[in-house]
């Protein structure tokens, strides 16, 4: 089910170094995965997105790799920028229900 | 290209009040959505409307209702307002809907978000 909190769990990273962003999800049957980014009073926008049929998909700095044996997803951004920090989300597209469902989310600080 | 546009953008309502949010897409997308997100949660999907003509509830619909006017708008309406409903919509479109789409089809894109305070 879904994880609920009051305050989202904080990744501090210093300028420069590489990122990985955590996300568990929940449903063994979910077919496809997406990573969005929300920064500060903007809605949330595309970042990669992974098939339940691959381990692992490059952009441009970033990476999304995929564990379903432990339903684990992970996103890592290279080479760290003031410009990355925001809240990510991880969200995943599940079979039978016909939506997309996403986590609570991740604020990533980038330390100048 | 203008993307996905919601209004208004800021929104206080007394308790019982009603109103409607308006939400716009130009990239003849045939899905769109709404959600809500509250502090220190994810999105929350109220409604969908996978094509013109078809509405359907998500997880919270309890409060609310929409209308797919065309392709290009669906709108959320609080008939009567009630504290618990304080939160940042967000509404979001996609060309394609469901698991028989291809992936790139259900990506959201999403509009700037409307603040709602209902006192």
């Amino acid at each position: 089910g879904e994880s609920v909190g009051l305050h989202l769990p904080t990744l501090s990273v210093q300028e420069g170094d590489n990122s990985i962003i955590n996300c568990a999800y929940s449903n063994s049957a979910s077919d496809y995965f997406i990573w969005y980014k929300q920064e500060s009073g903007k809605g949330p926008q595309f970042i990669i997105d992974i098939r339940s049929n691959m381990d692992k998909r490059q952009g441009q700095r970033v990476t999304v790799l995929l564990n379903k044996t432990v339903k684990h997803l992970s996103l890592q951004i290279a080479a760290t920028q003031p410009g990355d920090s925001a809240v990510y989300f991880c969200a995943e597209r599940t079979g039978g229900y016909q939506k997309v469902t996403f986590g609570t989310g991740t604020k990533l600080q980038v330390i100048p | 290209n203008a993307g996905v546009t919601q209004t208004p953008k800021f929104q206080v309502l007394k308790t019982g009040q009603s109103m409607t949010l308006q939400c716009a897409q130009d990239m003849n997308h045939n899905s769109m959505y709404w959600y809500r997100q509250d502090p220190g949660m994810g999105l929350r999907l109220i409604y969908y409307s996978a094509s013109e003509g078809t509405t359907d509830k998500g997880e919270v619909p309890n409060g609310y209702n929409v209308s797919r006017l065309n392709k290009r708008e669906f709108s959320l309406r609080l008939e009567s307002a009630a504290p618990s409903q304080t939160s940042v919509y967000f509404c979001a479109s996609s060309p394609l809907f469901g698991t028989g789409a291809p992936s790139g089809a259900n990506v959201l894109t999403f509009g700037a978000g409307s603040r709602l305070t209902v006192l």
